[in-house]
């Protein structure tokens, strides 16, 4: 079936070590996203990227890098820069220009 | 993006119809209005879109007022399946690129 998989489901790790969330897509979407969500809040943009090897920061980009080599992944690291890393990460994709998309499971990181 | 107003909470019996309103008396002409829903520790998910005229698919029905400052999503039959939190947003269509400010939204909870 198509969807998009996000990889792991859970994660810890300790304070000052980066961490890498995985997202994949075979929906053949141009447009792929990550979003944060903190509990009771809504999501804030992370990073957008439209097209392979292009890629533009969201709302809250600082203490976080990507990539998009292919147009299928878009991962996420989470550096030790980001004060505050405990959160639930969403990626989605969306046929280009589209306000249609299409969420993963998320991933749930905590900082220990 | 023009800001929408959601009541934080409503309540709905099984079977019943549920009615969520939102407000967004800045909406420009050109932005649309979609609806998402999140069931608890999981990825959103699109529910339905409309820019002028009443949208139904096999999920819910969307109408919004003439003057485009309001609208309100219909469950017509709830189930408890469907208690998840709601958000509505308003995005232009084909440039925002899926960069959809979600708010907190309104959290729907389908009784017995």
């Amino acid at each position: 079936d198509g969807g998009i998989t996000q990889s792991p489901k859970y994660l810890f790790r300790k304070e000052g070590q980066n961490v890498t969330l995985s997202c994949e897509q075979n929906l053949n979407h141009d447009a792929m996203y990550w979003y944060r969500q903190d509990p009771g809040q809504g999501l804030r943009l992370i990073y957008y990227s439209q097209i392979v090897n292009d890629f533009q920061k969201g709302d809250i980009a600082e203490g976080y890098s990507v990539s998009r080599e292919k147009k299928e992944s878009f991962p996420l690291t989470v550096t030790s820069a980001q004060k505050n890393p405990t959160a639930f990460y969403l990626c989605a994709s969306s046929p280009s220009g589209a306000g249609e998309l299409f969420f993963g499971e998320g991933s749930r990181l905590t900082v220990l | 993006d023009a800001k929408t107003t959601q009541p934080p909470s409503m309540d709905c019996a099984e079977g019943r119809a549920a009615n969520l309103p939102c407000n967004h008396s800045t909406i420009s002409g050109n932005e649309y209005v979609y609806w998402y829903r999140q069931i608890h520790s999981q990825g959103p998910q699109y529910i339905i879109h409309g820019l002028k005229n009443n949208e139904t698919n096999e999920m819910a029905s969307l109408i919004i007022t003439e003057d485009r400052k309001s609208s309100t999503l219909i469950l017509p039959h709830a189930t408890l399946r469907d208690t998840a939190v709601y958000y509505c947003i308003v995005t232009p269509g084909g440039t925002s690129y899926g960069k959809l400010t979600f708010g907190q939204g309104t959290i729907l909870t389908v009784h017995p």
